[in-house]
């Protein structure tokens, strides 16, 4: 049990669905993160969300959604989704900042395996 | 601009043997903090070490050591006599230090195989 949850943990969805994922943290931090890790790619900071607000959005598409209604939970909302988009998305809390954000050390989740057809 | 590269894409060692990991960064700040993180196969990435640009002292954690070395730039993580529990991928990660910022540039990653 790391600590932060997503559900699901496989997802396969077509181009025209609508789905989302979900994160849950249980460790009491104030900033929750979506990454998205491609094959041979590093993984890629998409959305930071620290005490419910959006502090980093890296130019990802419209088609991810995120959104954060409390500090333990984070959805990531998806819709009308590429091939290319199929990945390992990853949900991560931290406590901070305490000093500067940069510092902040990360929790995991296991992650949620996406496949676009 | 910050960057992280791990030019190691895949390491197989046999159970027993030492190994290191290389992890060299490009940064422009003189402020910044370096980490290493695990994945294991369940997915899910692990912390192992943070470090700051001032403290270039060595640190070791049992079997895991760490080399920091500004002037090269690199952040090295060793791994003695290693087990087949340390198979997994290692991501070493560069945050800079700005007010707002919370962007975490990570590594290609190194798969590290340990056959028994």
């Amino acid at each position: 049990e790391t600590g932060v949850t997503q559900t699901p943990r496989h997802l396969v969805m077509g181009m025209t669905n609508k789905k989302s994922l979900k994160c849950e943290q249980h460790l009491g931090h104030n900033a929750m993160y979506w990454y998205k890790q491609s094959a041979k790619k590093p993984l890629e900071l998409m959305f930071v969300y620290s005490l419910e607000e959006r502090v980093e959005n890296n130019s990802v598409p419209s088609r991810f959604s995120p959104e954060c209604p409390n500090s333990s939970h984070l959805f990531l909302h998806l819709h009308t989704l590429q091939p290319e988009d199929s990945a390992l998305y990853l949900c991560a809390s931290s406590q901070g900042p305490k000093g500067p954000p940069g510092a902040n050390v990360l929790t995991f989740g296991a992650g949620s395996r996406l496949t676009v057809l | 601009a910050q960057k992280v590269t791990q030019a190691q894409t895949e390491i197989s060692v046999v159970e027993k043997e030492d190994v290191t990991l290389d992890c060299v960064y490009e940064t422009r700040d003189t402020t910044y903090y370096l980490f290493w993180y695990k994945q294991p196969p369940s997915g899910e990435l692990v912390f192992l070490i943070r470090r700051n640009s001032f403290d270039e002292q060595n640190e070791i954690s049992g079997r895991y050591s760490w080399n920091f070395q500004k002037s090269t730039s690199s952040f090295n993580f060793t791994i003695t006599a290693s087990q087949v529990v340390d198979s997994a991928v290692y991501f070493c990660a560069l945050s800079e230090v700005r007010d707002s910022s919370y962007k975490l540039i990570f590594g290609s990653g190194t798969r590290l195989l340990v056959r028994p």
